[in-house]
């Protein structure tokens, strides 16, 4: 069964301090996997997307990893700040269920709180 | 651009009633998404259209649900009767076609009472 888990579930930190969260997927075959950050009462936003081979993308503080064989991911943010404060969701690209777009896959997410 | 326009954004109603969420997704791009997000269950993917014409809908939880696209620039998702266990927020995303980036609406929240 394609799945896709996030730890932690919830994170607290404080400002300035950096932080990793984790994604795990079993979703084969994989065409690319995605993080987005979705603020409360907001849609979801999308930060980073990374084919499989790809192992690391940027994106301001955003720093996202791929490790295609383990199949993991994770999610690097430096120097938090208070509106980084949201639900972080990892998304892969698995088979499509018809046509030419893949269907997204989505994790959980990770709700991480920024406090000063 | 003012980005997926979903409406409305607050929907209250009584367990039985119909439910009509509408979308208009960023002009231009081919393909639609119906999303379901829940605390227990996260984002659910309901249905996708490519070129107004829907392509997966194994997601849609019953016969309740229903979803159209009469033209690129207008969907609605539609649950009748409505139950409780329907209250979510509900989002619409666009994308051009393909694998390209999905940009999600701002959501309904549904509360069925």
């Amino acid at each position: 069964k394609n799945q896709v888990e996030q730890s932690p579930q919830s994170l607290i930190i404080l400002e300035g301090k950096n932080c990793t969260l984790q994604c795990n997927y079993t979703v084969s075959p994989f065409s690319n996997l995605r993080w987005y950050k979705q603020d409360t009462g907001r849609g979801p936003v999308s930060l980073t997307i990374m084919t499989f081979s790809e192992n690391t993308k940027s994106n301001g503080r955003y720093t996202a990893t791929l490790d295609a064989d383990t199949k993991q991911s994770s999610l690097h943010i430096t120097a938090s700040q208070l509106s980084d404060s949201a639900s972080y969701i990892c998304v892969v690209s698995g088979p499509g269920g018809g046509g030419a777009t893949n269907k997204l896959i989505f994790g959980t997410g990770t709700l991480l709180a920024v406090q000063p | 651009d003012a980005g997926v326009i979903q409406s409305p954004r607050h929907e209250v109603t009584e367990m039985g009633q119909e439910v009509t969420l509408r979308c208009k997704p960023i002009s231009g791009h081919n393909s639609l998404f119906w999303y379901r997000q829940t605390m227990m269950r996260g984002l659910e993917l309901l249905i996708y259209f490519n070129n107004n014409v829907p392509i997966d809908d194994s997601g849609m939880p019953e016969d309740r649900f229903s979803a159209k696209m009469p033209n690129a620039s207008f969907s609605t998702l539609k649950i009748q009767p409505s139950e409780p266990r329907d209250s979510a927020v509900y989002f619409c995303a666009s994308s051009l076609w393909g694998v390209g980036e999905q940009y999600f609406g701002p959501g309904t929240r549904l509360t069925v009472t």
